[in-house]
């Protein structure tokens, strides 16, 4: 078990450019979380995927955020045209099943210059 | 919308000592999971404990345990014998048992060990 795996960890990006995270997590979890946590704030819900069907999204996740999970394994997280605003960092979560615990990864620290 | 409340933006305690975070939450739901979760600095936020809002006693995890007052809508968290690796910040989350699988966090306490 080698834990739930971001990449990268760490990005600067200029405004205007897209970004994609990625998360791999860990084997056999069919249910996948997308938070944003900003600095001195809790993380903050954006999506998640039961295998590979998008079940949920926060109204967090404007037009220029979208997530995908091809064949339930693996996901991606793509902001389109970033601002300052996006500056966070963005978290993944899996788990096994309903109820069950939610393991996280270590993030991915996004700056916008 | 359920909401989740820590009111304690910083905490410290002496090492081997016994310090409580709090937590209160609002939610019309009846059935519903709290939890209490660690995040060291730069390392992923790992789970410590969690409570059932149905089950009345109060969830405990070797040197971690809750106090659950569901009427009041609170939820602390005792650590004891408190050790330098216990240096975290802490957040208090819930989960709906309707189908919604969001975790709801607060805005966490940062807990200092001082040796």
């Amino acid at each position: 078990d080698t834990g739930v795996s971001q990449d990268p960890r760490h990005k600067i990006t200029k405004r205007g450019q897209n970004v994609t995270f990625r998360c791999d997590p860990i084997s056999e979890h069919n249910r996948l979380y997308w938070y944003r946590q900003t600095l001195g704030q809790g993380p903050e819900f954006l999506t998640y995927f039961q295998n590979e069907a998008q079940l949920e999204k926060s109204r967090l996740l404007s037009d220029r955020f979208s997530a995908e999970r091809p064949k339930g394994s693996f996901s991606t997280l793509e902001i389109q045209r970033t601002e300052q605003g996006d500056s966070a960092m963005y978290l993944c979560a899996s788990s096994r099943s309903l109820n069950t615990e939610a393991f996280f990864g270590q993030g991915t620290r996004l700056t916008v210059v | 919308a359920q909401t989740v409340t820590q009111s304690q933006p910083e905490m410290s305690v002496q090492e081997a000592e016994t310090v409580t975070l709090s937590c209160t939450y609002d939610t019309s739901e009846s059935d519903y999971y709290l939890f209490w979760y660690k995040q060291p600095p730069s390392r992923q936020m790992i789970l410590v404990i969690r409570q059932e809002a149905y089950k009345q006693q109060n969830a405990t995890e070797n040197r971690f345990s809750v106090n659950f007052q569901k009427a009041a809508k609170s939820f602390s968290l005792k650590i004891s014998d408190s050790q330098l690796g216990d240096a975290a910040m802490y957040f208090c989350a819930y989960r709906s048992n309707f189908g919604n699988e969001k975790l709801t966090f607060g805005t966490g306490t940062r807990l200092t060990i001082i040796p």
